[in-house]
């Protein structure tokens, strides 16, 4: 257990529909990610929140927008959803924000856009 | 950016030694090197991490060279259970100096029995 919980486990929705994906960090984990992985890709990084404040965004659509909050949990909200954004969505936590930071991943969200 | 190059995929018998390669040519001073064991519908699991030389711990042994433009992950005497990819991240800083961190595309490791 890595100390790092997402939820939903699963997600089934429609195109067109808005879902948002939750992660509770770990205790004391000041920085949060999102990944996405699709079938067979790569994790491909979706942006970083430090303490409540962006800190690194990769390549993530305008559609896709995320927040932490004040208690250092975090959304990811998908929103016009299509087919090709079904995908494994992973958080993950961690101390700091620089890469020595080991990062603890949750256990994913699967969204099925259908 | 420390872009990551890592051959796509590996086989290996049980009971050997597998070593996989990782390159980043664009790393900066401050990056370190970091190794990630995914297994499928997992999330990723920290394996090792080095600045330079080598580094070892229960599980593996990480080599970096001294122009740390490459990294070498040693797993000694695999096991089946060892089948997973294998992630080589680095910090990619961004024009404003905040790091994404980016994994590649991984290894992917089969473990012949």
């Amino acid at each position: 257990d890595s100390g790092v919980t997402q939820t939903p486990k699963h997600l089934i929705t429609a195109t067109g529909q808005r879902v948002t994906l939750r992660c509770s960090p770990r205790s004391g984990d000041l920085s949060v990610y999102w990944y996405q992985q699709s079938l067979d890709q790569g994790l491909q990084f979706l942006i970083q929140y430090y303490n409540g404040e962006e800190r690194a965004k990769g390549n993530i659509l305008e559609r896709f927008s995320a927040q932490q909050f004040p208690d250092l949990h975090s959304e990811l909200n998908l929103s016009s959803l299509e087919l090709g954004d079904s995908a494994l969505y992973f958080c993950a936590s961690s101390g700091g924000d620089s890469s020595r930071e080991k990062l603890f991943f949750g256990s994913g969200t699967q969204l099925s856009v259908l | 950016l420390a872009k990551t190059t890592q051959p796509i995929s590996m086989d290996s018998y049980e009971g050997q030694e597998v070593n996989i390669t990782c390159s980043h040519n664009n790393i900066a001073t401050n990056d370190y090197i970091t190794w990630y064991q995914q297994f499928p519908s997992q999330g990723p699991r920290f394996i090792i991490q080095g600045y330079k030389t080598k580094v070892t711990n229960e599980v593996a042994s990480l080599f970096i060279p001294a122009d740390r433009k490459s990294s070498t992950l040693s797993l000694p005497r695999v096991s089946l259970s060892d089948t997973a990819v294998y992630y080589c991240l680095v910090g990619d800083s961004s024009n404003f100096g905040n790091e994404k961190l980016t994994f590649g595309t991984g290894t992917r490791l089969t473990i012949i029995p």
